[in-house]
Order: C-alpha cells, then sequence, then structure tokens
C-alpha cells in the first residue's frame, strides 16, 4: 500500500501570508495526486487534481507542485475562508486509494 | 449538474452490518471509466478512504478493512451500495460517497453531503 506523509500537521499564519504545505508519497505515484480543502461539517471539497491542476471555481491563490514522491500545495494569500484542514490524496493507477493525515491551518 | 446523496441508518450497534446506498445524478456508472467511491471520517480524525467501483464492475478496497466491506452497483437504479460486517465504536464517523473522474486522474471530484454513523449499543 502507498502510504502519504503530510507536514507539518498543523500551520498558523495570518490572513495575507504564503502558506506551502507538504505531502510525501511512500512510493512513485506520478502526478496522481489530489489536495482538498475539508472544513467541519462540510464535504471535502477537490482543490487540485494531477498534482497541479486547478479544479473549476477554485481560487487563483491556490496551486500545487510536484512529481513523483513529493508535492507541495501553496495558498499565495490566505484569505479567512482558507481557514480549514488539508488533505493529500493519491489515485496511483486508479486503484489503491489513501488520503494522508491531514494539515490543520489555523490563524 | 452532478450530485450525490448518501443513505443508511444514523445508529448501529457492535457487531451489526451497516448498508450504505449512495443515489446519484448527472452521471452514468456505465459510462467507460467512471467510479465512484466511499470515504469515511472519524470525529477528529482524518479522512479514510473505504472502497470504490468502475464502470466494469472492477472495485477495490482499502486491505485494512477489505474483510469486512463489500461494494456493489445497481447502474439502473444510480446507486452504489456499501455493506461494512462487523461494526465497532471506532467505525463511528461520516461517510461520504464521491463521484470518481477519469479525466482528473481519477480523483474524488463531487461529493455527497454525508451521514453520522454512530455505532454504540
Amino acid at each position: 500500500d502507498i502510504q502519504m506523509t503530510q507536514s507539518p500537521s498543523s500551520l498558523s499564519a495570518s490572513v495575507g501570508a504564503r502558506v506551502t504545505m507538504s505531502c510525501r508519497a511512500s512510493h512513485n505515484i506520478g502526478s496522481y495526486l489530489s489536495w482538498f480543502q475539508k472544513q467541519p461539517g462540510k464535504a471535502p471539497k477537490l482543490l487540485i487534481y494531477g498534482a497541479s491542476n486547478l479544479q473549476s471555481g477554485v481560487p487563483s491563490r491556490f496551486s500545487g507542485s510536484g512529481y513523483g514522491t513529493d508535492f507541495t500545495l501553496t495558498i499565495s494569500t490566505v484569505q479567512p475562508e482558507d481557514f480549514a484542514t488539508y488533505y493529500c490524496q493519491q489515485s496511483a493507477g486508479a486503484l489503491m486509494y489513501s488520503f494522508g493525515q491531514g494539515t490543520k491551518l489555523e490563524i | 449538474q452532478i450530485t450525490l446523496k448518501e443513505s443508511g441508518p444514523t445508529l448501529v450497534k457492535p457487531t451489526q452490518t451497516l448498508t450504505l446506498t449512495c443515489t446519484f445524478s448527472g452521471f452514468s456508472l456505465s459510462t467507460d471509466a467512471v467510479g465512484v467511491g466511499w470515504i469515511r471520517q472519524p470525529p477528529g480524525k482524518a479522512l479514510d478512504w473505504l472502497a470504490h467501483i468502475y464502470w466494469n464492475d472492477n472495485n477495490y478496497y482499502n486491505s485494512f478493512l477489505r474483510t469486512r466491506l463489500t461494494i456493489t452497483k445497481d447502474t439502473s437504479k444510480n446507486q452504489v451500495v456499501l455493506t461494512m460486517t462487523d461494526m465497532h465504536p471506532e467505525d463511528t464517523g461520516t461517510y461520504y460517497c464521491s463521484h470518481l473522474n477519469p479525466s482528473m486522474s481519477y480523483s474524488f471530484q463531487h461529493w455527497g453531503q454525508g451521514t453520522l454513523v454512530t455505532v454504540s449499543s
């Protein structure tokens, strides 16, 4: 099974700051990496797919990069509505999936 | 417009079997490469992929839960059913179903609102 490790587990930032969080896969997953935003009481929201493709309707301040085993999600200018928990998820081969343990973005 | 909705019991007793139904619209599970998956989130914990099924009936399970899970589809009803046997209190959580988009690196693009399942005697 492919394990996904996110760092840090929590992150403090101010509105307007630039934020970066990481996700590492235990095996090469190419670009089969998605990022989700999860707010309490709401369903997860797809932000990025294919490691760097912005889902339609998602603000351009969100961006993703990486390939193989190391991936990054960046928020260029954090807004109040961005404080949430972020999860990476691998879909290599469209077979066995897995999520990271999450990075909580706090004010 | 793609929508999904989960339904099933809100309370199950330990050792019982949970059956959840995902009813969807806006896509067909007879379309090439499309899939539907189940994901859960225990209170205060991370998202946990459970299983997914494709248009061709190929299915995949979380290796830690494989022996307890069964996923099936009814294309005519636009439904996917997940059963989980031998429920434990630690299976308590919100269960989501999601549409797998093959043109988006097989990501979980659209999600249901989720259904909270509590396991307690």
